[in-house]
């Protein structure tokens, strides 16, 4: 079975702060990563996602995030943070782009 | 670009009432899935369809129906509605199988349903 979790459900930043959100996933095969972003009272959308090859992925926004899979970690970050920025993110994992397995989520305050 | 369609936005149901949550998409795409979202609990996965006459059960498949007759269109039903369904419901679809598969969810705008 696979899981996600995500440290901290509101993490909260200054603006032009650094923004980290972590994501640790189990997957017993090597796993397809995801970060994807709500804005209120909208649907998800993609930010990022890892499938093969390098292991340092750019999304939009700026967002990046880096697979290592001795840490099955797959954590979320931008150097500067932009009011625009809040919302909350979602990690989302899956084997076979069929069942897909997201975390608790994580809300992003931006403080001016 | 309509994208992918949830209807109602909204809807107030009595425990035990049925209903049906419609979800329509116009990219073609043969993947479609409903997840339940609530608090503190992300996302889970109720169904999901891989095409047209084909479904399967996710995380939370209890108290729900879908149906797949046509590539546009998979809605999920609530045969005895329940408290324990209220949530807000997001339809969502991908490529499918092959090459064109990206593993990218397109997302509806969600369904907001209260049981009573």
């Amino acid at each position: 079975a696979q899981s996600v979790t995500q440290l901290g459900s509101h993490v909260s930043v200054s603006e032009g702060a650094l923004v980290l959100l972590r994501c640790n996933y189990s997957s017993s095969v090597p796993p397809y990563l995801f970060w994807y972003v709500q804005y209120p009272n909208q649907g998800l959308q993609l930010l990022l996602k890892y499938t093969t090859g390098a292991t340092l992925v750019k999304g939009i926004n700026g967002f990046e995030a880096e697979f290592k899979k001795s840490e099955t970690s797959f954590h979320l970050t931008k150097p500067s943070a932009h009011m625009s920025d809040a919302a909350e993110y979602f990690c989302a994992v899956s084997d076979n782009f069929n069942k897909f397995y997201f975390g608790s989520g994580t809300k992003l305050n931006v403080k001016p | 670009n309509a994208g992918v369609t949830q209807t109602p936005k909204f809807q107030v149901l009595k425990t035990g009432q049925s209903m049906t949550l419609q979800c329509a998409q116009d990219m073609n795409h043969e993947y479609m899935s409903w997840y339940r979202q609530d608090p503190g609990m992300g996302l889970r996965l109720i169904h999901y369809s891989v095409g047209a006459g084909i479904t399967d059960q996710g995380e939370v498949p209890n108290g729900y129906n879908v149906s797949r007759s046509t590539t546009e269109d998979f809605p999920l039903r609530l045969l005895s509605a329940a408290p324990s369904q209220t949530s807000v419901y997001f339809c969502a679809s991908s490529y499918g199988g092959g090459a064109a598969n990206t593993g990218e969810l397109f997302f509806g705008e969600g369904s907001r349903l209260t049981v009573l």
